[in-house]
């Protein structure tokens, strides 16, 4: 059960795109369809921002994106702005288990 | 409103036990698989146990396997996590989720959270 790879860090001015990816392998990522995101702001709870790839929660702005490319799931975040300046993970089912990235924290300069 | 909260953590010796809970309020528990997922100070997230929505279905990460045991009791609204044997590096504060699709233990997402229970064991 090894995590998936997420960049450290990443930053953006306001009104900029970012995208983060998170890479795995044939049996988690690449497999199945079931990648999740969520936004973690310090001390507080994780909130899903995209889940199954692409789909959006509803409440979620559609400034969030996500998408997937074979071994490799990106969230691409658009019209940065200051409330964006988060932790972000990735998940992914695998094998009856759910795997986790190691999170990216996103700087708004 | 959609809720949840955990209760139970605490601070425990190394080979101690504790039992944590997630009362669940504005939906039907019954209707929904339920994880919980924990987090190191400064640390990333890490799955633990997740539990299918009849409860026949219980999965655990490796790290907590054989001394970890995750149950429901969809009559109260309540998830369960048992804790035995712990250990220093179980030291996390443990949130409970909510699958966000019915139906599905696997699919949909974490679409509810809790505010996080605090376990510490230290001697």
């Amino acid at each position: 059960q090894s995590a998936l790879t997420q960049p450290a860090s990443v930053s953006g001015s306001p009104g900029q795109s970012i995208t983060i990816s998170c890479t795995g392998t044939s049996s988690d990522v690449g497999g199945y369809n079931y990648v999740s995101w969520y936004q973690q702001h310090p001390g507080k709870a994780p909130k899903l921002m995209i889940y199954d790839v692409s789909n959006r929660p509803s409440g979620v702005s559609d400034r969030f994106s996500g998408s997937k490319s074979g071994n490799t799931a990106s969230l691409t975040i658009s019209g940065l702005q200051a409330e964006d300046e988060a932790d972000y993970y990735c998940s992914s089912y695998s094998s009856s288990s759910t795997l986790f990235g190691g999170g990216t924290k996103l700087t708004v300069l | 409103e959609v809720q949840l909260l955990e209760s139970g953590g605490g601070l425990v010796q190394p080979g101690g036990s504790l039992r944590l809970s997630c009362a669940a309020s504005g939906f039907t528990l019954r209707s929904y698989a339920m994880r919980w997922v924990r987090q190191a100070p400064g640390k990333g997230l890490e799955w633990v146990s997740a539990i299918s929505d009849s409860g026949a279905g219980r999965y655990y990460a490796d790290s907590v396997k054989g001394r970890f045991t995750i149950s429901r009791d969809n009559s109260k609204n309540t998830l369960y996590l048992q804790m035995n044997s712990l250990r220093v590096e179980d030291t996390a504060v443990y949130y409970c989720a909510k699958v966000g699709i019915t139906g599905t233990t696997w699919r949909g997402g974490l679409d509810v959270w809790g505010q996080g229970t605090t376990v510490t064991v230290s001697s």
